[in-house]
């Protein structure tokens, strides 16, 4: 079975510039997550969607990040313009809540992530 | 707020050593916990997970207990092998509305010598 799927894995722009990150979740799970990681602040949560719907949107750090789901099988995580503190590798992850589960309980699958770095 | 708080690494060990790596959590009411393993390149994969008090999990000879009258969910290895080299998270998911918020500890870099 395909896991969640990201692009790009690698991306190095200027500062300044539009990023795009790109995820494919695992078919049929209906809950969506985009996490950054840094060595200062460890995993972050940015941002939640369950069934394409922005649930919880409290972790995007300011109005620079934007995030979309417009189907069930891809998101977008776009920063513009970009700048060096937002370099970090970034982690899609998606999960799947049915009637009657508690999604604390449902795993969550984790993409490869995409390190960004912004010179 | 809820936190985790897990060893600061990082640890080095020889083949078939006993590992622990301890964790300790705060939270309100009756959260949900993980370990997840990141290897080099990858993302996370979830290890094992316990969902109550006095709950046991264990995947591939890691285990973990929920000790809740400690707050605590250290993770063990009997026999630590060289592929076990990565990066260890402890996390939680609280009870309640917000239980798909996982937090997550710092992070153990383990490395395994042959």
């Amino acid at each position: 079975d395909a896991g969640v799927i990201q692009s790009p894995r690698h991306e190095v722009t200027e500062m300044g510039q539009e990023v795009t990150l790109r995820c494919k979740p695992i078919s049929g799970h209906n809950s969506l997550f985009w996490y950054r990681q840094t060595m200062m602040r460890g995993l972050e949560l940015l941002i939640y969607f369950n069934n394409n719907v922005p649930i919880d949107d409290s972790g995007m750090p300011e109005d620079r990040f934007s995030a979309k789901m417009p189907n069930a099988s891809f998101s977008t995580l776009k920063i513009q313009p970009s700048e060096p503190r937002d370099s970090a590798v970034y982690f899609c992850a998606s999960s799947l809540v049915g009637r009657g589960l508690r999604l604390a309980n449902q795993p969550q699958h984790f993409g490869d992530g995409t390190r960004l770095s912004i010179l | 707020g809820n936190s985790v708080t897990q060893m600061e690494g990082p640890v080095t060990l020889s083949e078939e050593a006993f590992l622990t790596i301890n964790c300790t959590y705060t939270a309100t009411g009756y959260p949900s916990l993980f370990w997840y393993v990141q290897y080099p390149g990858e993302g996370l994969q979830l290890l094992l997970k316990a969902t109550k008090a006095d709950d046991k999990g264990s995947n591939k000879g890691f285990e973990a207990t929920y000790r809740k009258e400690t707050t605590s969910f250290h993770l063990e290895k009997g026999s630590v092998q060289v592929s076990d080299s990565a990066v260890y998270f402890c996390a939680l998911a609280p009870s309640g509305g917000s239980n798909y918020k996982l937090t997550f500890g710092k992070g153990t870099l383990l490395t395994v010598n042959p």
